[in-house]
């Protein structure tokens, strides 16, 4: 069955960085693109990025581009979103979701992994 | 950035109850839109898209309709595993984005 795990939450200081990794499995990753999607405590679901298939395409939201750079590895079945400068703002569940046949289309979604942004 | 209202808020049901949630996008996204239903402490589960395609698993108490700027999730006879918080997102421009929520409560 589809898995997507997510890892690499934790605390982190404002201004460092901190990656995420979300493994998964049970599908073939390499066919499918894949989202980060983020939801801040207590609040609604908020996309991050996307990244195509084979990794040539990739789309952001507007507060993380320049900070956050979302990348695949298909020989590992990993996706990976590298966070920069962080800010407070971005405390959240982050949620690593596979994209269905049409890649804007997310059908599976992960555990998520809780980033917190504080001093 | 497509910005996407649903109404209501909040809405409190019974079982076996009809319940409809409507969703709003401002700008015409013909029919790439998406239902999700989220549980406390959980992840979202995608439950509709194409904004009346069911999900692989998903109940047909479940229904989706709408095109251009208006849809709605129907739920036609509530269970006790359906109190929840339901999202729409519209998928046909980057960025995605999703509505604010609609929590459905036990009455």
């Amino acid at each position: 069955q589809v898995q997507v795990v997510e890892s690499g939450g934790g605390v982190v200081q404002p201004g460092r960085s901190l990656r995420l990794s979300c493994a998964a499995s049970g599908f073939t990753f390499s066919t499918y693109g894949m989202h980060w999607v983020r939801q801040a405590p207590g609040k609604g679901l908020e996309w991050v990025a996307v990244i195509s298939n084979d990794g040539s395409k990739k789309h952001y939201e507007d507060s993380v581009k320049g900070r956050f750079t979302i990348s695949r590895d298909n020989s590992k079945n990993t996706l990976y979103v590298q966070m920069n400068s962080l800010r407070a703002e971005d405390t959240a569940v982050y949620y690593c979701a596979k994209g269905g046949p049409r890649a804007e289309i997310i059908d599976y979604w992960g555990q998520g992994t809780l980033v917190i942004v504080s001093s | 950035d497509i910005q996407m209202t649903q109404s209501p808020s909040s809405l409190s049901a019974s079982v076996g109850d009809r319940v409809t949630i409507t969703c709003r996008s401002s700008q015409d996204i013909s029919k790439y839109l998406a239902w999700l239903q989220q549980k406390p402490g959980k992840a979202p589960k995608s439950l509709i898209f194409g904004a009346s395609n069911l999900q692989s698993g998903v109940p047909s108490r479940f229904s989706g309709s709408g095109s251009g700027t208006d849809f709605s999730l129907t739920i036609s006879s509530l269970q006790p595993e359906d109190f929840a918080t339901y999202y729409c997102q519209q998928y046909n421009f980057y960025p995605l984005t999703f509505g604010q929520g609609t929590r459905l409560e036990i009455k």
